[in-house]
């Protein structure tokens, strides 16, 4: 049971634009969430959190915005760099337990 | 500061046998986790570590096993190897703020 999903596989942006991915989760009891970036042939590298006491974080380029009601977040990257270009992933930690459960990811193309 | 370093990269083996894969925390982190990552999946968790001692499980058999030594360094066991075992292993240490930093894991294949 996927609890924690990425509907879109891919995605492609012009360099300078906008790049928003999504993220759904089923399970109430998450309450801290986070964006991870994997190039090929690395581990995933921490980008950016939110706590559910908020609806938006930034960091830089980086936005992650969270709707509880929708179960939903999203991440903002602007403007789009061609160095970007990566495999993104969510992550939720429930408050009553230290397991990160992940979705399936989002290929990012960044088009120079 | 050394980040997350995992040991061997790659490996091969047949069905039936066991293999050990090897972690280094993160310098000053005391909790690793294990995650088996599928070709186009997520990580899934395996199990964490905090001090030496198991510190929650996910859905994998005992035939999953683990320990983290006084440096907090880790290791995941796998015993009786099957064709679906073959996957990215990744190790992740987290220390008093609750993120996780990987390592670049370890592929294995099972033939």
């Amino acid at each position: 049971d996927q609890q924690v999903k990425q509907n879109s596989p891919s995605l492609s942006v012009q360099e300078g634009r906008i790049s928003i991915l999504n993220c759904d989760y089923t399970n109430s009891m998450f309450d801290y969430f986070l964006w991870y970036k994997k190039y090929p042939a690395e581990g995933p590298t921490f980008l950016i959190s939110i706590s559910s006491i908020k609806d938006k974080n930034e960091d830089g380029r980086f936005t992650v915005f969270l709707n509880k009601s929708a179960k939903h977040l999203s991440l903002h990257i602007v403007p789009s760099q061609p160095g970007d270009s990566a495999v993104y992933f969510c992550a939720a930690n429930p408050n009553t337990g230290n397991q990160f459960y992940f979705g399936t990811g989002t290929s990012l193309t960044v088009i120079p | 500061e050394t980040g997350v370093t995992q040991s061997p990269t790659h490996l091969i083996k047949t069905r039936g046998q066991q293999v050990t894969l090897r972690c280094s925390s993160q310098s000053g982190h005391n909790t690793v986790s294990w995650y088996q990552q599928a070709l186009g999946q997520g990580p899934q968790f395996i199990f964490q570590y905090y001090r030496e001692e198991e510190n929650g499980r996910g859905n994998f058999p005992p035939r999953f096993s683990g320990l983290q030594f006084p440096n907090y360094s880790s290791e995941l066991n796998v015993n009786a190897l099957e064709l679906d075992d073959s996957a990215l292993y990744l190790c992740a240490s987290s220390g008093w703020a609750n993120i996780q930093y990987f390592g670049a894991g370890t592929r294995l294949s099972v033939l």
